[in-house]
């Protein structure tokens, strides 16, 4: 059982490029979300989802996309990577359990530099 | 706006003494909380979760006590060992609503001191 796993770890990218972070959970996990933690702070949330095919947007979506086409599977796109881009990823997946509980599984993360 | 915080950034225990680390949180709305772990380089890992109908919640060497009142939750870690040191981040979501949606707070660094 992997649990969330998330690809590549490392990546540098040049100032106007476009990649895909991409994130897998095997748990059969409903939600899955896009965080960025940047030095000294706290995760934020960039898209999360609720279900296959159903996206939305978090606190900072500027910059990204995101679809769900499987319920396994939450890709992070970058459009048009910035410096301000610069930062660490982290992909969750989480439940629903019966008393409605929702604790997050984290990947262990993409640290992304964009020069 | 919704927010999430820690009163301490960092806190230095000598190893076998507890720990409290505390946060402070904004919306009211919110009624599940939980506490994770991140040590360095990796992924948070989740510690203990606490719903808004109980006010106290115990794990292994692990306590959350939360206070409704004040919007003031805490984590009390006994007989802190070196391999608790690591970063510690409060979050809080809101049950009945879409999962997947936590805010989290900036995070505390616990030193242990052997």
């Amino acid at each position: 059982n992997a649990g969330v796993t998330q690809t590549p770890k490392f990546q540098v990218l040049k100032t106007g490029q476009s990649m895909t972070l991409q994130c897998a959970q095997d748990m059969n996990h409903e939600y899955m979300s896009w965080y960025r933690q940047d030095p000294g702070m706290g995760l934020r949330l960039i898209h999360y989802s609720v279900g296959a095919g159903i996206t939305d947007q978090g606190e900072v979506p500027n910059g990204y996309n995101v679809s769900r086409s499987t319920t396994e599977d939450f890709p992070l796109r970058l459009l048009s990577a910035a410096p301000s881009q610069t930062s660490v990823y982290f992909c969750a997946s989480s439940y629903r359990t019966v008393d409605m509980n929702t604790e997050a599984f984290f990947g262990q993360g993409t640290r992304l530099t964009v020069v | 706006g919704e927010s999430v915080g820690l009163h301490l950034p960092t806190l230095s225990v000598q190893e076998g003494d507890n720990s409290i680390i505390n946060c402070a949180y904004s919306n009211s709305a919110s009624d599940y909380f939980i506490w994770y772990k991140q040590e360095s380089g990796k992924g948070p890992q989740f510690i203990i979760d606490i719903r808004s109908n109980m006010d106290k919640r115990q794990g292994q060497r692990v306590t959350v006590l939360l206070n409704k009142t004040v919007k003031h939750l805490s984590l009390q870690i006994a007989a802190t060992q070196p391999g608790d040191s690591a970063v510690y981040f409060c979050a809080e979501n809101m049950i009945y609503n879409q999962g997947g949606k936590l805010i989290f707070g900036q995070g505390t660094e616990l030193s242990v001191k052997p």
